[in-house]
Formats: structure tokens, C-alpha cells, sequence
């Protein structure tokens, strides 16, 4: 079975930074996606950013972007310039590819401050 | 872009009596649901998948007598916490896969059993 690791329980950054967020999972699967899902403190889950196992490119999404390792089974995601909003909940989730539809598995989360 | 629509948001309801939470795919059709519960400050844990016209199945050590999951058509999903006691009070969440590869998710439910 698939496990996702997120070893911060907890993290801060002061606004305007850069933090790194880290995540790795364990699979014996070539082909998968993973995804880091922010929740603020309504609850809401959002997606924040999505990789595909077979590209090799880190993808970004404006100031999110991931540290893609696949040999290292890491996926870390970095916030640049943080912002007060950013402050949330922030899980790294994986899903297999092979087979039809199949529930993500979560970390257990990495809850982050922002300090103005 | 998908939607997946909630209700109620938040219910307290009486120690005994039972509780049904509703999931609506608002804009694409959702032959799958899945169904977390997520205590404060931990993460999401899967409670059941349902498939629209078939049983669900539940995830090892979930009660499938006290929660009650009915997909029965491609848009709607329902819970239902029966007999609901304090323990099971906690914040409850769906999610079905949309067109593309992802996921969307309600805006869940707060569930208090007092």
C-alpha cells in the first residue's frame, strides 16, 4: 500500500519569504500523481498544485512550486513570497494512475504560519 | 469548474437520533463519491467509496450499519450517521473525481452530537 510521509507537524515563515514544505511517499508504482491541497481554517479543501509521475518537469503554479525527486520518492513544495492568505493546513496527497477511480492518500499534514 | 456542493454545512443534532449529509455534483456527473472524516487538526481519513447504483464499500473499521451511504443517481451521494452519539461528532468531507484527473471536494459538515 501507498504511504505519504509529512514530517513537520508544524511551520512558520515571516510574509515575503520563501519555505519549503516536505513530503515523501512510498510506492511501488512508475506511474502515479501527487498533489499538495492547502486548507485554510474554513475547511475547504483546495488544490494548490498536481504532478504527474512520468513528467519529469517540476510543475509551478505562480508562487507554488514542487521539488519533483522521483528516485527519492520526495515532493516537496516551495511558496515563495509568502502571503498572510497562505497561512493553512497544507497536504501532500498521492493517487495511482493505473486503475479507475481511486481515493487519494494523505499525509498527515503540515500546518503553516505566516508571520507578518 | 467542478463543483461538488455540501449540505448542511454544519448540524447539531441529539444524541440517538440520525443525521444525513448530502453531496451534489453541480456541473459533471460523479459515479464515484468518497466519504473522509477529519478530526481537529489531523489529517483526512477515508471513511467509504460509494459508486453510483452499487454498495458501498467501507474502509476497515468503519461501522457500514451507522454510516449509511447511498449513491443513487450520478449527481447525488448521501450519508447518514444513524443512531449518531457524541463520539461521532467530527468534520466530515466528500470528494468525487472530476473530468480531468482531479478532485473536487465539499465544503464538508460539521457534525455536533450533544
Amino acid at each position: 500500500a501507498q504511504t505519504v510521509t509529512q514530517s513537520q507537524p508544524e511551520m512558520s515563515v515571516q510574509e515575503a519569504e520563501t519555505v519549503t514544505l516536505s513530503c515523501t511517499y512510498d510506492t511501488s508504482e512508475s506511474d502515479y500523481y501527487l498533489f499538495w491541497y492547502k486548507q485554510p481554517p474554513s475547511r475547504q479543501m483546495i488544490l494548490v498544485i498536481r504532478q504527474e509521475a512520468y513528467k519529469q518537469q517540476n510543475a509551478t503554479e505562480n508562487r507554488f512550486s514542487v521539488n519533483f525527486q522521483k528516485a527519492a520518492k520526495s515532493f516537496s513544495l516551495k511558496i515563495s513570497d509568502s502571503q498572510l492568505g497562505d497561512a493553512a493546513m497544507y497536504f501532500c496527497a498521492y493517487r495511482t494512475r493505473n486503475s479507475g477511480n481511486t481515493p487519494l492518500v494523505f499525509g498527515k499534514g503540515t500546518r503553516l504560519s505566516v508571520i507578518a | 469548474g467542478a463543483v461538488v456542493s455540501q449540505h448542511p454545512s454544519w448540524v447539531i443534532c441529539k444524541s440517538g437520533t440520525s443525521v444525513k449529509i448530502e453531496c451534489r455534483s453541480l456541473d459533471f456527473q460523479a459515479t464515484t463519491m468518497f466519504w473522509y472524516r477529519q478530526f481537529p487538526k489531523q489529517s483526512l481519513m477515508l471513511m467509504a467509496t460509494s459508486n453510483e447504483g452499487s454498495k458501498a464499500t467501507y474502509e476497515q473499521g468503519v461501522e457500514k450499519d451507522k454510516f449509511l451511504i447511498n449513491h443513487a443517481s450520478l449527481t447525488l451521494s448521501t450519508l447518514t450517521v444513524t443512531s449518531a452519539h457524541p463520539e461521532d461528532s467530527s468534520f466530515y468531507i466528500c470528494s468525487a473525481p472530476d473530468r480531468l484527473y482531479g478532485y473536487t471536494f465539499g465544503s464538508g459538515t460539521r457534525l455536533t452530537v450533544v
